[in-house]
């Protein structure tokens, strides 16, 4: 079974401070991954994505990808209370292929 | 922002009743995808519709399930007999043909079996 795992949390930071969150996933085969942020009770929102080892960044977002120890992190920079959420981790294998998602960290940012 | 529309938003049946939830895709989309979650638990893959025809389904879409694109805009999931444990949101989500672009997911469904 291909598994994505995360901690579920809930991780609480103050408010100002860099938030991480991080995850693995079992399938090599897997090649792009996908950060979701899911409010209570709503469908989850795209955060960015990453297929290339290293960094990408977006604003107060850093995604981090390392294919060799099958690792991919999210980084929050300046976290907001409004940040708080549970931040779903997804990997796919090819394009139009299905998302198998992790079961999401819980963050919490005290203001 | 374009939006992927789903309907109903909440819905309550009836053990053994049929249900059909309906999703509207961003218009230029081309791929389709149902998932579900579960209260408290991850998302999961249903199915995958791409050129009219389903190109992948999980084990959890059994016979009591069917999809389809009736109409060219709408895209659908029945449930023919529904059972308690159908008891989740079901999320439709859509996606472009190029690059690597994530999945737009719509508002979804609350689906109660009582």
């Amino acid at each position: 079974q291909k598994e994505v795992e995360q901690n579920s949390g809930p991780l609480s930071v103050p408010e100002g401070a860099i938030a991480s969150l991080n995850c693995t996933y079992s399938d090599r085969g897997s090649q792009s991954f996908f950060w979701y942020r899911q409010y209570s009770g709503k469908s989850p929102e795209l955060i960015m994505f990453i297929y290339s080892n290293g960094d990408k960044e977006d604003g107060r977002f850093t995604a981090q990808l390392n294919k060799a120890s099958q690792y991919v992190s999210l980084l929050i920079r300046d976290s907001q209370p409004s940040d708080s959420a549970t931040y779903l981790c997804a990997a796919r294998r090819n394009q139009g292929g299905k998302l198998i998602f992790g079961q999401g960290t819980e963050l919490s940012v005290k203001p | 922002e374009p939006e992927v529309t789903q309907t109903p938003s909440h819905q309550v049946t009836q053990m053994g009743q049929e249900v059909i939830l309906r999703c509207v895709p961003i218009s230029n989309h081309l791929y389709f995808y149902w998932y579900r979650q579960i209260l408290g638990q991850k998302v999961e893959f249903l199915v995958s519709f791409y050129n009219n025809e389903i190109s992948e389904k999980s084990e959890i879409f059994d016979d009591q399930f069917s999809v389809e694109r009736p109409d060219g805009s709408n895209f659908t999931l029945k449930i023919r007999s529904t059972k308690l444990e159908d008891s989740a949101m079901y999320f439709c989500a859509t996606r472009g043909e190029t690059g690597v672009a994530g999945y737009t997911f719509g508002s979804g469904t609350r689906l109660t079996v009582v």
